[in-house]
């Protein structure tokens, strides 16, 4: 079974600067992908980014990008210049592959709460 | 083009009635998960299909839950005898199958179930 950890309950930001929210994870898989998605206040669930494990290169998406260690089954977020939309909880996610394909099931970690602030 | 939606938003029961909780998915998802979330946690797998079959039900905490989506796009979460555990969020996703990417899940806004 795999699991998520996410060490960090809640964070917070001043506008317009960095913030980094960590992730890692436990699995026997070699093949799998991880995600990154928002929940904000309103509870709906957003994917923000995702990365595929067997791919070196981190993943980007505008203002928010990885950091992704296998070896060490580590799986940050970082996220640059900070609005205030960005305030919402995160939630890192791990779906192991399978026969080259993915086998849907999302496994969450606890979640951390960040807080941006004017 | 629409999303994933669910029915109904809020649902408040008694203790020991049955509940049915619906998923739209979106049009042409072929597979549909089932997620619980209790409030500040992740969500937790409860069941998925692909088309009208269940694939993997291993998440479904005991007998009373049980899901179907008997024509391939509508699914049911129903919940028997309802306990005052069960309260909790529901989460419905979809996704497209394309071959050797992953299988991105759109999330609908969810059912917050109350049994008191």
């Amino acid at each position: 079974a795999q699991t998520v950890t996410q060490s960090q309950p809640e964070m917070s930001v001043q506008e317009a600067e960095t913030v980094t929210l960590s992730c890692t994870y436990d699995t026997s898989e070699s093949n799998y992908y991880l995600f990154w998605y928002k929940q904000p206040p309103s509870r709906q669930m957003i994917l923000v980014i995702r990365q595929e494990a067997y791919k070196q290169q981190n993943a980007t998406e505008n203002r928010f990008s990885v950091n992704f260690q296998k070896a060490a089954k580590s799986f940050s977020l970082k996220i640059s210049d900070s609005q205030l939309g960005d305030t919402a909880m995160y939630f890192c996610a791990f779906m192991k592959q399978s026969g080259g394909t993915s086998y849907g099931k999302l496994t969450f970690g606890q979640g951390t709460i960040l807080t941006v602030h004017p | 083009g629409a999303g994933v939606s669910q029915s109904p938003r809020y649902k408040v029961t008694k203790r020991g009635q049955d509940v049915a909780l619906r998923c739209d998915p979106i049009s042409g998802h072929v597979s549909l998960y089932w997620y619980r979330q209790a409030l500040g946690q992740g969500p937790e797998f409860l069941t998925y299909f692909n088309y009208e079959a269940q694939q993997d039900k291993s998440g479904l905490p005991n007998d009373r839950f049980s899901a179907e989506r008997p024509e391939g796009s509508i699914s049911t979460l129903t919940i028997q005898r309802t306990e005052q555990r069960d309260s909790a969020m529901y989460r419905c996703a979809s996704s497209p199958i394309r071959p050797l990417l992953p299988h991105e899940q759109y999330f609908g806004p969810g059912t917050r179930l109350t049994v008191t």
